[in-house]
């Protein structure tokens, strides 16, 4: 069964932890982005990462970091400088080629108490 | 800075009613065009996409979407929506550049069919 898989789904931390999402994928894409979804504000851009080992800052990367060390994963850390954190979290991938859609992962409830 | 808006935020509609979700971007070079879906409880979905050709395109449950490039528009259309339609719909644009193409979401359209 192809597809994407997050976990936890739902995640408490106290202020000042750092925590880390997971995300893996078993559809052999090259490309995987990580995705802040807030209410009224659509989905806004973390990180992505086009092939092993290198990765991009997107549109708000400050207080989150990535590593792509595998193909099938590429975990999000939410460090404590972060200062808003309390947010639902996407994971996506797809192929290299703009002409296709980004899968979807479920997605990871995170608040910080 | 580039941009995908969507006009409604909120769209309250009786099942029957026609449906149209207005979706403009800023680029001005080539872009690939989505729409997708989000139903309660579900995984983010593509619901149909635009990359070339005909600029009328066809997705899954009768949904469809116009790409007009002079409006820089990809509005999405149903003749007639059905309560298991009530979802939070984005419109997407791949950017394509040297280099490679960025993806932009619009901020989502909440979508409520009354029975």
């Amino acid at each position: 069964d192809g597809g994407i898989t997050q976990s936890p789904k739902y995640l408490f931390r106290k202020e000042g932890q750092n925590v880390t999402l997971s995300c893996e994928q078993n559809l052999n894409h090259d490309a995987m982005y990580w995705y802040r979804q807030d209410p009224g504000q659509g989905l806004r851009l973390i990180y992505y990462s086009q092939i092993v080992n290198d990765f991009q800052k997107g549109d708000i990367a400050e207080g989150y970091s990535v590593s792509r060390e595998k193909k099938e994963s590429f975990p999000l850390t939410v460090t404590s400088a972060q200062k808003n954190p309390t947010a639902f979290y996407l994971c996506a991938s797809s192929t290299q080629s703009s002409y296709n859609e980004q899968f979807f992962g479920p997605g990871t409830r995170l608040t910080v108490l | 800075a580039q941009s995908v808006s969507q006009h409604n935020h909120h769209v309250i509609l009786s099942e029957a009613a026609s449906l149209e979700l207005g979706c403009n971007y800023s680029y001005g070079g080539t872009v690939n065009l989505f729409w997708y879906v989000q139903y309660p409880g579900q995984h983010l979905q593509l619901l149909l996409k635009y990359f070339s050709g005909d600029p009328l395109v066809k997705g899954i449950k009768g949904f469809e979407a116009e790409f007009i490039k002079s409006k820089f528009s990809f509005n999405l259309r149903k003749p007639s929506v059905q309560w298991s339609d009530t979802a939070e719909y984005f419109c997407a644009v791949n950017e394509v550049g040297t280099g490679g193409f960025k993806t932009i979401f619009g901020a989502g359209t909440r979508l409520f069919v009354k029975a």
